[in-house]
């Protein structure tokens, strides 16, 4: 079956660590994003890539590095330098025109303490 | 700030009746999607409007569009216990098309 793997589901670290959340598609899709959601709120961009070795940032970056060395996967690093990290994130790809809906996976809520 | 804000933010009806959710936004749209969230899992894809189409169906639902109000509503017709979730409306920017802006959301609960 085609789709996004996020993984792990849960994850957690102690704070002043490095993380990285991993995200896998098999749609053969070119565009990717990830997504940060707090709780009872909506999504907010962090980072996204419409071609292999491409991205840019989205309206929250600062805090988290991405990198897109293959079509399949984009992994989000979560960094020290983020200021308050726990939240559920979700990965999403599409086929990367304008009017292609999104995929999401079903995230990873990380937890830091 | 989010270009795209629901109403209600919460919603509580029956089984069998309709459930309306708007969608306000502030900037000249491509096309705008609503997509629907059960309780800690991913998004799913419901419908997408172009900004030249003023309604569209699928199943028990039906989009409107209105750009010169800049708001949409998604209305789910005789509503069910598994429509019970929490539903976003997104917009793709006229300017920018290469990024989902997506809205604060409707908590959906439809009791049986």
């Amino acid at each position: 079956d085609g789709g996004i793997t996020q993984s792990p589901k849960y994850l957690f670290r102690k704070e002043g660590q490095n993380v990285t959340l991993s995200c896998e598609q098999n749609l053969n899709h070119d565009a990717m994003y990830w997504y940060r959601q707090d709780p009872g709120q909506g999504l907010r961009l962090i980072y996204y890539s419409q071609i292999v070795n491409d991205f840019q940032k989205g309206d929250i970056a600062e805090g988290y590095s991405v990198s897109r060395e293959k079509k399949e996967s984009f992994p989000l690093t979560v960094t020290s330098a983020q200021k308050n990290p726990t939240a559920f994130y979700l990965c999403a790809s599409s086929g990367g025109a304008w009017d292609s809906p999104l995929h999401f996976g079903n995230g990873t809520r990380l937890t830091v303490t | 700030s989010q270009q795209g804000e629901e109403d209600p933010q919460a919603l509580s009806i029956q089984e069998g009746e309709n459930a309306t959710m708007n969608c306000s936004y502030k900037t000249s749209i491509n096309n705008l999607q609503w997509y629907r969230q059960n309780s800690g899992r991913g998004l799913v894809h419901l419908i997408l409007i172009r900004s030249n189409e003023r309604e569209k169906h699928s199943g028990r639902l039906r989009v409107t569009l209105d750009t010169s109000k800049k708001s949409s509503s998604l209305l789910i017709t005789a509503s069910r216990a598994a429509d019970t979730a929490s539903y976003f409306c997104a917009t793709v920017l006229s300017y920018n098309t290469d990024k989902l802006i997506f809205g604060t959301g409707t908590r959906l609960q439809v009791f049986p």
